[in-house]
């Protein structure tokens, strides 16, 4: 079973760090690129990061360039998002996705079961 | 960047109706859009992906179509499971991928 399984969320300050990790299992992990999506309770889906496969080459959403580094080592199957400098505004369910994909198209699948990540004062 | 008009933001229906949602694109997207269903506290899970073509295990009552800007879900013959939030995403003109804001399918 192709699966993908987040750790690493919780409570902080504003201007605190956290450091998300995602396990994929089932599936070549090295031959995917992977995001994260996070949510806020209630409201939208909002793309937040991608790294390609080979660890390289990443790109951010505008609201989190420059204090969110997405990382992956395919050698244990991970996939990491460090959060520097949190805001309120980042509190939300964060999500792993894979980016699969055809000669016809990318899509995500499958998502993570989410990690809740809270920033208040 | 890509903009992604999804509508309605919610409906109501009853068991065994059909049910259409739309999400618009600013430009022209080809057929680089797919569909997702999420229940209440769950992620989401696939439904349709390259516009059209339906993933593994996704009941065919769900379909997609659609090409460049214009896109639709439709539902034929609603079932209990199926009362959750649909949203689209585009994945042709990336970075930033965007996702339509969300439709809500409540029980009329």
């Amino acid at each position: 079973e192709v699966q993908l399984v987040e750790s690493g969320g919780g409570e902080v300050q504003p201007g605190e760090s956290l450091r998300l990790s995602c396990v994929g299992s089932g599936f070549t992990f090295n031959s995917y690129w992977m995001h994260w999506v996070r949510q806020v309770p209630g409201k939208g889906l909002v793309w937040v990061s991608r790294i390609f496969r080979d660890e390289k080459g990443a790109s951010y959403a505008d609201s989190v360039k420059g204090r969110f580094t997405v990382s992956r080592d395919n050698a244990k199957n991970a996939l990491y998002l460090q959060m520097n400098n949190l805001r309120v505004e980042d509190t939300a369910i964060y999500y792993c996705v894979r980016e699969d994909y055809s000669n016809s198209g990318f899509w995500f699948d499958p998502w993570g079961q989410g990690i809740a990540v809270t920033v208040s004062p | 960047d890509v903009q992604l008009t999804q509508s309605p933001s919610s409906l109501a229906a009853s068991i065994g109706d059909t049910v259409t949602i739309t999400c618009r694109a600013s430009q022209n997207i080809k057929n680089y859009l797919s569909w997702y269903q999420q229940r209440p506290g769950r992620a989401p899970k696939l439904l349709i992906y390259s516009a059209s073509a339906l993933h593994s295990g996704v009941p065919s009552r769900f379909s997609g179509s659609g090409s460049e800007t214009d896109f639709t879900l439709t539902i034929s013959s609603l079932q209990p499971e199926d009362f959750a939030s649909y949203f689209c995403v585009q994945s042709y003109d990336t970075p930033p991928y965007s996702f339509g804001q969300g439709t809500k399918v409540e029980i009329k």
